[in-house]
């Protein structure tokens, strides 16, 4: 099984500046990697898919980056509905999820 | 739009099973494979498996091999996971997930169910 490990566990930010938030692969994973926004009680939503390409709707506040094993999700100027939990999900071999990033305000 | 509705909360005693329905809509329901996604309280996702809903054809995460099984019912859009042998630990938020490319079991979700909530008690 391929292991996602998600850092850090929680991100504290202020409104207005950038979170970055990091997901890596147990093996490599090519550009297999999706990103999710998951707010309490609501299902997670689509972000990033491809490692870096926005799905429909997500605002260009929101960019994902790498390859292989070391992944990156951006969130630029950050707003107060942005403050959330964020999970990255594989999709190589089967599908595993990251423990979880939750985003806190500071 | 394109939506995934799911059946409403269950509660079970341990040793029962839990039978769970996702209906799509607003979209051709053949066409893409839908995923279950477990989520206990306050903890992560969890990938339990797929079904192709055009041949039933299914894959299950090794995990739950043996305990849960995907179905389809084409004439009403609507895939059911059952799920048995239940244990305490299974309690959880069950969610479906539509894969985001027609005819592809390897790609991210793009189409979220609500979510039902399971509660195993004795």
């Amino acid at each position: 099984e391929i292991v996602m490990t998600q850092s850090p566990a929680t991100l504290s930010v202020s409104p207005g500046e950038r979170a970055t938030l990091s997901c890596r692969a147990s093996q490599s994973i090519g550009s297999n990697l999706a990103w999710y926004q998951q707010k309490p009680g609501q299902a997670p939503r689509l972000l990033i898919y491809g490692a870096s390409t926005r799905a429909t709707g997500i605002p260009a506040t929101f960019s994902g980056s790498g390859s292989g094993t070391q992944f990156t999700l951006t969130i630029s100027s950050l707003q107060s509905e942005d403050f959330a939990f964020y999970f990255c999900q594989q999709y190589d071999h089967w599908r595993t999820f990251g423990q979880g990033t939750k985003l806190e305000i500071k | 739009q394109v939506q995934l509705v799911q059946s409403g909360a269950e509660m079970k005693k341990p040793g029962a099973s839990v039978k769970l329905s996702c209906k799509a809509s607003g979209y051709t329901f053949s066409d893409f494979y839908i995923h279950c996604v477990r989520q206990a309280p306050g903890q992560g996702l969890e990938w339990m498996g797929w079904i192709n809903p055009k041949s039933g054809g299914t894959k299950y995460a090794e995990k739950f091999q043996g305990r849960v099984t995907m179905t389809r019912d084409t004439s009403i859009s609507t895939v059911y996971m059952e799920l048995s042998s239940l244990r305490s630990d299974d309690t959880a938020m069950y969610f479906c997930a539509r894969e985001r490319v027609a005819a592809a079991d390897d790609d991210a979700f793009d189409i979220w169910g609500q979510g039902t909530v399971v509660t195993v008690s004795s």
